[in-house]
């Protein structure tokens, strides 16, 4: 089955910074590719998705870029700011399948 | 719209005990799925369902079972409870538009074993 990898576990920006994220996946069949923001006692929410026709994704400060041939593929947020201190998901999924693998997260703190 | 609701918020059992999960979605979602989080391990997917009186084994599926009778809800089992099923748990639900399975999480629900 799938294994999704993420790195670093935590990471510390300053604000105004930019911070990146990996992760690797197993599953060349894999093409589906969303990553999930959750604040601290609340639920996970969508923050940006990539299908494998994609190499990059923006949506204002945040861009998701990908590597099928290495498949890898990583979250950056740029001009980064207090309320993006949060623990980050990747995930990965293939159409075939109707369920997705969730990589460990990525606790990010954004330093004054 | 309440979105994806979860019932309790808060449980603890003793060790053998039984108690049953319960997520509701008022999306007209087809896919439903239940995670645990524990902290360092993310999320991690128990059982899921893609329709109406379908369910699957995720990742971790020992120690649970689940029922999807109706569309709107789907319910997690566990029959006898051990310490190692304290966690939070959160079900989600899901459609498929424009190439996106975008999940919709519930509250979470948080489980004490002693």
């Amino acid at each position: 089955g799938e294994n999704v990898e993420q790195h670093p576990s935590t990471l510390s920006v300053q604000e105004g910074d930019s911070a990146v994220i990996k992760c690797t996946y197993s599953d060349s069949a894999s093409n589906y590719f969303p990553w999930y923001k959750q604040e601290l006692g609340k639920r996970p929410q969508l923050i940006i998705d990539i299908r494998s026709n994609v190499g990059e994704k923006k949506d204002q400060r945040i861009a998701v870029t990908l590597n099928k041939t290495a498949k890898h593929f990583s979250l950056h947020i740029t001009e980064t700011q207090p309320e993006d201190s949060a623990v980050y998901f990747c995930a990965a999924s293939q159409d075939r399948d109707d369920k997705i693998i969730f990589g460990k997260g990525t606790r990010l703190h954004i330093l004054p | 719209n309440a979105g994806v609701t979860q019932t309790p918020k808060f449980r603890v059992l003793k060790t053998g005990q039984s108690m049953t999960l319960l997520c509701a979605q008022d999306m007209n979602h087809e896919y439903m799925y239940w995670y645990r989080q524990d902290p360092g391990m993310g999320l991690r997917l128990i059982h899921y369902s893609v329709g109406e009186g379908t369910t699957a084994k995720g990742e971790v599926p020992d120690g649970y079972n689940v029922s999807r009778l109706k569309k709107q809800n789907f319910l997690l089992g566990l029959e006898s409870a051990a310490p190692s099923q304290t966690s939070v748990y959160f079900c989600a639900s899901s459609y498929f538009v424009a190439g996106s399975y975008e999940q919709y999480f519930g509250p979470g629900t948080r489980l004490t074993v002693t």
